[in-house]
C-alpha cells in the first residue's frame, strides 16, 4: 500500500490557468505539509496543516491555496499559474509527535 | 534563521569506495537531523535519522553522527553501490508546535560507477 500518494504524478499546462494536485495518507498522520523543489533540486516546505488546521505558511504568493477536507488529504491549488510555477511540488505527512516526515512521489508541474 | 549545508556535487566514485558527504548545520535550539535520498525520477525517502547530540543513525549501511560541537551531520558509508547513485539531502526538523519544519539542504548528486 502506498503510504502518502499524488495525483496527477505529470501535470502539464497553460499560463494563467488554474490546476489542482491532490494528495492523500494512509498513515494515520494528523500533519501533512506542501513542499517545492526547483529546477536546482532546492527544496522549500510552502503550508504545513494539522488536522485541518493551517499551521505553517511560508512566504507564498496568494495564487497557491491548500486545502486540507480530512487530516488525511491535503490538495494544493494553483491559481492563474505562472513559468515560475514549473517545478516538483512533493506532499509529506508526519505524525505530531515525530519529527521526521515522509514524502510522496511528487507531481511535476510544467507550465508553457 | 535554519540553515544547512551540504557539499557540493556531483561526487562521483568507483563502486566499493567509501563515501563521505558532509553537512553542517546552523540552528537555534536542539534540532533532529536527518538524511534524505532521491533516486532518479522518484520522491524523498528518509535514509537515517539522529534526534540528540552524540546520536548515530544508520540504515543500510549508511551512518551519520549528530556533532554538536562542530554543528555537523556526516553522511558516510564503507562501500557504495551502483544502486547508492541518488541525490542525498541533508535537513534539520524544527518543530513548531504539532509541525516539524524540515529545512533541507541543497543536495549532492552521487553517481557511482563499475
Amino acid at each position: 500500500d502506498t503510504a502518502v500518494s499524488q495525483t496527477p504524478k505529470y501535470l502539464v499546462t497553460q499560463m494563467g490557468n488554474d490546476k489542482s494536485i491532490k494528495c492523500e495518507q494512509n498513515l494515520g498522520h494528523d500533519t501533512m505539509y506542501w513542499y517545492k523543489q526547483d529546477s536546482k533540486k532546492f527544496l522549500k516546505i510552502m503550508f504545513s496543516y494539522n488536522n485541518k488546521e493551517l499551521i505553517i505558511n511560508e512566504t507564498v504568493p496568494n495564487r497557491f491555496s491548500p486545502k486540507s477536507p480530512d487530516k488525511a488529504h491535503l490538495n494544493l491549488h494553483i491559481n492563474s499559474l505562472e513559468l515560475g510555477d514549473s517545478a516538483v511540488y512533493f506532499c509529506a505527512s508526519s505524525h505530531p509527535s515525530a519529527y521526521e516526515q515522509y514524502f510522496g512521489p511528487g507531481t511535476r508541474l510544467t507550465v508553457t | 534563521g535554519n540553515s544547512v549545508t551540504q557539499m557540493e556535487g556531483p561526487v562521483t566514485l568507483s563502486e566499493e569506495a567509501f563515501l563521505t558527504i558532509n553537512c553542517t548545520y546552523t540552528a537555534t535550539g536542539y534540532p533532529s537531523l536527518f538524511w534524505y535520498v532521491q533516486y532518479p525520477g522518484e520522491g524523498l525517502q528518509l535514509l537515517l535519522k539522529a534526534t540528540k547530540a552524540d546520536d548515530k543513525g544508520s540504515n543500510k549501511g549508511f551512518e551519520a553522527t549528530y556533532r554538536k560541537e562542530t554543528t555537523s551531520f556526516h553522511l558516510e558509508k564503507g562501500s557504495v553501490q551502483v544502486s547508492d547513485s541518488a541525490v542525498y539531502f541533508c535537513a534539520l526538523s524544527d518543530k513548531t508546535g504539532t509541525a516539524s519544519k524540515l529545512t533541507f539542504g541543497t543536495g549532492t548528486r552521487l553517481q557511482v560507477t563499475l
